[in-house]
């Protein structure tokens, strides 16, 4: 059983590109997480997701950032024309369920925004 | 305002010697505690995760403890071996929510 996958592990971007990072989780996992971690910070949530639906986005900024997790395929946290201030690691997390559920942990995707 | 600080913020410490980490929180109502090693450049490892009923947990060479009177936990590590060095993140979790709030953490380095 393959762990959480994050993929791409590091992205370059220049001011106003757009960046997709995308994560699979665990077989089996129908939660997924969103955190990001900013240099020297601890990490910070961003969104929890269902297969197919938002359940708590209160961590995401309003603007340019959105994510969404399809019926089929990896949970894609899209932030639309990048600024400087977006340069972090962004980690996914998955669990079987909610509360106390251990949540599994991906690489992280770390962005470079130029 | 739900939040975790953690104390030391960095640690150094010799091969086999033993060390305590120190976690306090604020989150309320709360649901459950987790303890996280992240070594650097990857994501986080959960070492243990306690809930309101229970105070203390081992997994391995790691013992944490919970005081949910006094909201700290400790996390215990016993002869310290150099793959020890990582980050150790204290992260509480509130009843009826999803979110994790996570601590700065503790950067620990073990020498030989």
């Amino acid at each position: 059983n393959a762990g959480v996958m994050q993929n791409p592990r590091h992205l370059v971007r220049r001011r106003g590109q757009e960046a997709r990072l995308r994560c699979s989780p665990m077989k089996g996992h129908s939660h997924v997480y969103w955190y990001r971690q900013l240099p020297e910070e601890g990490l910070k949530f961003m969104v929890y997701l269902q297969k197919e639906n938002i359940i708590d986005e209160s961590g995401m900024p309003k603007e340019r950032f959105s994510a969404e997790f399809p019926k089929e395929g990896p949970s894609i946290l899209r932030i639309q024309q990048v600024v400087r201030g977006d340069s972090a690691a962004y980690f996914c997390a998955s669990s079987p369920g909610r509360e106390n559920y251990e949540q599994y942990f991906g690489p992280g995707t770390r962005l470079t925004v130029t | 305002k739900n939040q975790v600080e953690q104390s030391p913020q960095s640690l150094i410490i010799l091969e086999g010697k033993n060390c305590t980490l120190q976690c306090n929180y604020t989150v309320s109502p709360f649901s459950n505690l987790r303890w996280y090693k992240q070594d650097t450049g990857r994501g986080p490892v959960s070492l243990t995760i306690m809930t309101f009923s229970e105070n203390t947990k081992s997994n391995g060479r790691y013992t944490a403890t919970l005081d949910a009177d006094t909201k700290q936990s400790s996390l215990h590590i016993t002869a310290s071996q150099l793959s020890d060095s990582a980050s150790y993140i204290c992260v509480v979790s509130a009843r009826n929510t999803d979110k994790l709030i996570f601590g700065t953490g503790t950067r620990l380095q073990v020498f030989p």
